[in-house]
């Protein structure tokens, strides 16, 4: 079946440093990508999406680029803060198909004081 | 906001036992999920409805049952609970069916069968 990975299980960064959290997928179908944020105790919170006729897409704080040829995804957190701490998890869906997210397996990113 | 409502942080069940874990939504979506979560392995799809009274499987149904009698409630039903049934419950919705709408996640039930 298709999965979605994320090259790294952990991230440190300091704090007000940039973030990057790398994704692959491997449904060339997928057309939607999804970004969440797990905080410890809590479900997943929807942080910014894309659609796979655009190449980057900007939130507050927060960029995701998409790179359909090679079937990447990244999120960006800009000025990385004590409160970005949490799992992060990509998301792919193939909007033909119904709608049912496949999620990767998520990165723990840490910022350090 | 969309307000999912799961209805217990933290259970603790014997083997064997019938067990149901209860979701509610209050933004008429549609849409509602069922996933576990486990280290290492991420989120997992157990049932999904896009109706009311319909549902269906998702990636790891055994030995799960789901049932959608209204539209703002989804229930996992864990028939005859094991200790491998032993995760983090998280149920989700969202609105249009076509994609487009990220999920609304509850805040999980911590099962722990023993």
């Amino acid at each position: 079946g298709e999965s979605v990975g994320l090259h790294l299980p952990t991230l440190s960064v300091q704090e007000g440093d940039n973030s990057i959290i790398n994704c692959a997928y491997s449904n060339s179908a997928s057309d939607y990508f999804i970004w969440y944020k797990q905080e410890s105790g809590k479900g997943p919170q929807f942080i910014i999406d894309i659609r796979s006729n655009m190449d980057k897409r900007q939130g507050q704080r927060v960029t995701v680029l998409l790179n359909k040829t090679v079937k990447h995804l990244s999120l960006q957190i800009a000025a990385t803060q004590p409160g970005d701490s949490a799992v992060y998890f990509c998301a792919e869906l193939f909007t033909g198909g119904g709608n049912k997210l496949t999620f990767g397996t998520g990165t723990q990113l840490k910022v350090e004081l | 906001d969309v307000k999912v409502t799961q209805s217990s942080r933290y259970l603790v069940k014997r083997t064997g036992e019938k067990v149901f874990l209860e979701c509610v939504q209050d933004m008429d979506h549609e849409n509602m999920f069922w996933y576990r979560q486990d280290p290492g392995l991420g989120l997992r799809l157990i049932y999904f409805s896009y109706d009311v009274k319909m549902k269906e499987k998702g990636d790891i149904p055994e030995g799960y049952s789901v049932s959608r009698e209204k539209k703002e409630r989804f229930s996992l039903i864990l028939e005859s609970a094991s200790t491998n049934q032993t995760s983090m419950y998280l149920c989700a919705s969202s609105l249009n069916r076509g994609g487009g709408y990220g999920y609304t996640f509850g805040s999980g039930t911590r099962l722990t069968v023993v």
